[in-house]
């Protein structure tokens, strides 16, 4: 059961540009979202939360929102760096040992 | 300090051998857990711990994988007479989390990325 859905497997941005990675949910007892960030042969490094009380929770370049009732989050990325060419993942939980993954998006950001 | 650390980083296995991944979690972490993830999708759950207990193992596949953490530092996953259907990255994580809620982070090793020919 996929109850976290990437469903862009990949998206190219230019640099200097906004990215916009999105993830949808299934789960209306989730009340913890992550997002991770992954480079090749790398495991997956956090990168920022937000708690379901929360509707936004911005850390530098990095936005997260959150729309509960649209079950729906969203990572920004402003402005877009080529460093920041990586797979990202979604990652939702109502637990400690109960968090589920999407399949991720590859974001490549073009100098 | 440092991360999270497992080894090997990579294993071959021939169908039918036992292999046994490790894990090293961050100094102090009570949790620890451990994911699998195939390729093209993001990491599974498999087992967690919180110190030496091991309180969740809903996630493993079968009865040939067995995770412990005796001690309630390094952990070791292992896979006993492997099948082709078990090569993918196990990946570790570790968090501070005792509560049991959902609000902590966890911190994930590189993973072991293992192939069974």
């Amino acid at each position: 059961d996929q109850q976290v859905k990437q469903n862009s497997p990949s998206l190219s941005v230019q640099e200097g540009r906004i990215s916009i990675l999105n993830c949808d949910y299934t789960n209306s007892m989730f009340d913890y979202f992550l997002w991770y960030k992954k480079y090749p042969a790398e495991g997956p490094t956090f990168l920022i939360s937000i708690s379901s009380i929360k509707d936004k929770n911005e850390d530098g370049r990095f936005t997260v929102f959150l729309n509960k009732s649209a079950k729906h989050l969203s990572l920004h990325i402003v402005p877009s760096q080529p460093g920041d060419s990586a797979v990202y993942f979604c990652a939702a939980s109502s637990r400690i040992n109960d968090m589920r993954f999407g399949a991720g998006t590859r974001l490549t950001v073009k100098p | 300090g440092a991360g999270v650390s497992q080894s090997p980083r990579y294993k071959v296995a021939k169908r039918g051998q036992d292999v046994a991944l490790r894990c090293d979690p961050i100094s102090g972490h009570v949790s620890l857990f451990w994911y699998q993830q195939a390729l093209g999708q993001g990491p599974e759950f498999l087992t967690y711990f919180q110190n030496e207990a091991q309180l969740d193992k809903s996630g493993l596949p079968s009865d040939r994988f067995f995770a412990e953490r005796p001690e309630g530092s390094v952990s070791t996953l292992k896979i006993q007479r492997t099948q082709q259907e078990d090569s993918a990255v196990y990946l570790c994580a570790s968090s501070r989390e005792t509560s049991g809620g959902a609000g902590d982070t966890q911190y994930f090793g590189p993973g072991t990325r293992l192939t069974v020919l």
